[in-house]
């Protein structure tokens, strides 16, 4: 079975600076999909980035970047010029690609504080 | 575009009454998804439905819990017999094509408390 997993419950970071959050995973599929969900206090759940295990360039969204190592099942997020709109709860997931279903494979979650 | 949209945002029930959670999908989605969040974890995977069809519930608990997305109406997730185990938020997702052709939109969760 699939698992995703991160390793930081918490985080902080000041304006303006770079933070990294960690994600891996364990899968035996040689083609799916990961996923950095965004969740803030209101609660709802906000697509942050995509990436195919295909494609070997990392994605990248205006200020949100992943590295992206398949090797090793890494999938980390780049936030790059923090700001305090980006506190929220982070979430990295996992999609199966070989399977017709929307079984998202969800990790415990990062909280990252942006303070000022 | 309207989001997908869920109500009630939240639901207070007492031990062994029904809860009733509604989803309408973002306009030309017509595949929808339950997830459940338990305080302090991730999502987790319920059900999957395709107009009127359930594609796959090997998320769903065996008894007390059903899912349904009528030709006409809402996505409903119905809990029977509700108990306090089931307090969490419940969060509803769509997608224009299966998930791995189309992101998943979510809506913003219904929080039910079991007293």
């Amino acid at each position: 079975a699939q698992t995703v997993t991160q390793s930081q419950p918490e985080m902080s970071v000041q304006e303006a600076e770079t933070v990294t959050l960690s994600c891996t995973y364990d899968t035996s599929e040689n083609n799916y999909y990961l996923f950095w969900y965004k969740q803030p206090p209101s609660r709802q759940m906000i697509l942050v980035i995509r990436q195919e295990a295909y494609k070997q360039q990392n994605a990248t969204e205006n200020r949100f970047s992943v590295n992206f190592q398949k090797a090793a099942k890494s999938f980390s997020l780049k936030i790059s010029d923090s700001q305090l709109g980006d506190t929220a709860m982070y979430f990295c997931a996992y999609l199966g690609g070989s399977s017709n279903t929307g079984k998202l494979i969800f990790g415990q979650g990062t909280t990252l504080q942006v303070k000022p | 575009n309207a989001g997908v949209m869920q109500n009630p945002r939240h639901l207070v029930r007492r031990r062994g009454q029904e809860a009733r959670l509604r989803c309408s999908p973002m306009k030309g989605h017509s595949h929808v998804y339950w997830y459940r969040q338990l305080p302090e974890e991730g999502l987790k995977f319920m059900v999957y439905l395709q107009k009127e069809n359930i594609i796959d519930e090997s998320g769903m608990p065996k008894e007390r819990f059903s899912a349904e997305f009528p030709k006409e109406g809402p996505s409903i997730l119905r809990i029977q017999q509700v108990v306090r185990g089931d307090s969490a938020a419940y969060f509803c997702a769509s997608s224009r094509d299966r998930a791995y052709n189309s992101p998943l939109h979510f809506g913003n969760g219904t929080r039910l408390t079991v007293t």
